[in-house]
């Protein structure tokens, strides 16, 4: 079946850039997303790329896809402190199929 | 445009008994997904609902239900509460888009 991977924790200081990363088995995953999660609160989407894309830039979010390797990897640039949260890595085979998430990495931004 | 609520926002029940959570998707999304979130597991996908009809379903137990009405409002009911239900419950929403959209969660604790 499919499976999303992620490390499960990550430390930075404030103001270095952050790379969150995500493997993925599904070769057929046509929509990758992050989310990002905040204590106690639910799901808020970050950004996604279609499979055909490289790379999708969004202010300090930069999205790098190597759909040979299956690797997607999120940038963070000007990590915050308020950006300290747990950002999950999801796909999508093709619309009206579920999505299946990872684990989650937590991110922690160091003053 | 408003966005996915869910109520109640917190429940405390006892083994055995059973729950209702509601959730209401953002105006004009048929789509809504239910997504059960542990710390030993993680995000697990339940089932999602669109215009009305179970379209996936996720590897829980059938005392794990749900039905969406003509609003696209969206209940989930699970029965015979135990101890390894408690979890946040997320409901997404989905429009004619690749996206889903996040609620807050029901934050349910059986005791």
């Amino acid at each position: 079946g499919e499976d999303v991977e992620q490390s499960l924790f990550l430390s930075v200081r404030e103001g270095d850039s952050s790379v969150i990363n995500c493997t993925y088995t599904d070769s057929s995953s046509t929509y990758l997303y992050w989310y990002k999660q905040e204590p106690g609160a639910g799901l808020q989407l970050l950004t996604y790329i279609f499979s055909n894309m490289d790379m999708k830039q969004d202010q300090r979010l930069t999205v790098l896809l190597n759909k040979k390797d299956k690797h997607l990897s999120l940038r963070i640039a000007d990590t915050q402190t308020g950006d300290s949260a747990i950002y999950f890595c999801a796909e999508r085979e093709n619309y009206g199929q579920n999505f299946v998430f990872g684990p989650g990495t937590r991110l922690s931004v160091l003053p | 445009k408003a966005g996915v609520t869910q109520t109640p926002r917190y429940l405390i029940k006892t083994r055995g008994q059973q729950v209702t959570l509601s959730c209401s998707p953002i105006s004009g999304h048929r789509s809504v997904s239910w997504y059960q979130q542990t710390p030993g597991q993680g995000l697990q996908f339940l089932f999602e609902y669109f215009s009305e009809t179970q379209r996936n379903k996720g590897n829980f137990p059938g005392r794990f239900s749900g039905r969406q009405f003509s609003n696209s409002r969206s209940e989930m009911n699970v029965s015979t509460l135990e101890l390894g239900d408690s979890a946040l419950y997320l409901c997404a929403s989905g429009g004619q888009s690749e996206t889903q959209y996040f609620g807050p969660g029901t934050r349910l604790l059986v005791l």
